[in-house]
């Protein structure tokens, strides 16, 4: 089981372009959620998937969109980025319908520095 | 809203020492309550999580976490702490551990010789 994968791993993008982060979630998973890491920070929520379909919404702008596809993958896409986008950026997948135990595994993270 | 504290920005303890990392949290139903533990440029690996029933609960690597409804707390804590600990520990609450958990800032930890 290959868990949780995230590309690229790293990444350097200028101000005011655009970005497509990836993630494959662990085999048997549906549901895909994306976190932002800034420096010295905890995780925040960005968003979460199931079923193509954007659950639930975190306080971040719509520059920020999502994807989820058929095969359960997810990207993640800035626009217009700006300096303060520069982050970890992590995705967890979990199985939605598992009452107790939702368990989450994270993947590696996508550096992103911006420029 | 929910949120989370962890009042130690950085502990440092001796290796073999025990080891009491704070976490408090305000929420406004039953929390499920979780420990993180993140090495430098990696991800998130799950410690232990707290659901439901027994208060005291045992994870992986020897920890354990306690939590107190009354102090609000979810303590993470382990009796002797070997230097391979030495890494960014992180408190949440919520719902599941995917979807809107809150974070703390987390814990850094060092472990001295």
């Amino acid at each position: 089981d290959a868990g949780v994968t995230q590309s690229p791993t790293h990444l350097i993008k200028t101000r005011g372009q655009q970005v497509t982060l990836r993630c494959s979630p662990k085999s048997g998973h549906d549901t895909v959620s994306w976190y932002q890491q800034a420096l010295g920070q905890g995780p925040q929520f960005i968003f979460q998937y199931y079923e193509e379909e954007e659950r639930q919404r975190g306080n971040f702008p719509d520059r920020f969109s999502g994807h989820q596809f058929p095969n359960y993958s997810s990207e993640l896409n800035v626009n217009a980025l700006l300096l303060g986008d520069s982050a970890l950026y992590l995705c967890a997948s979990s199985l939605l319908q598992v009452r107790m135990g939702r368990e989450a595994f994270f993947g590696q993270g996508t550096r992103l520095t911006v420029v | 809203a929910q949120s989370v504290t962890q009042p130690d920005i950085h502990i440092t303890v001796s290796e073999g020492a025990s080891l009491e990392l704070r976490c408090n949290y305000s929420y406004g139903a039953t929390p499920y309550l979780f420990w993180y533990v993140q090495s430098p440029g990696q991800g998130l690996q799950l410690l232990l999580k707290y659901f439901s029933g027994d208060t005291l609960v045992q994870g992986i690597k020897g920890f354990e976490a306690e939590f107190k409804r009354s102090q609000s707390s979810f303590n993470l804590r382990k009796p002797s702490v070997h230097w391979s600990d030495a890494a960014e520990y992180f408190c949440a609450v919520g719902m599941t551990n995917a979807g809107k958990s809150t974070f703390g800032d987390g814990t850094t930890l060092t472990v001295k010789p």
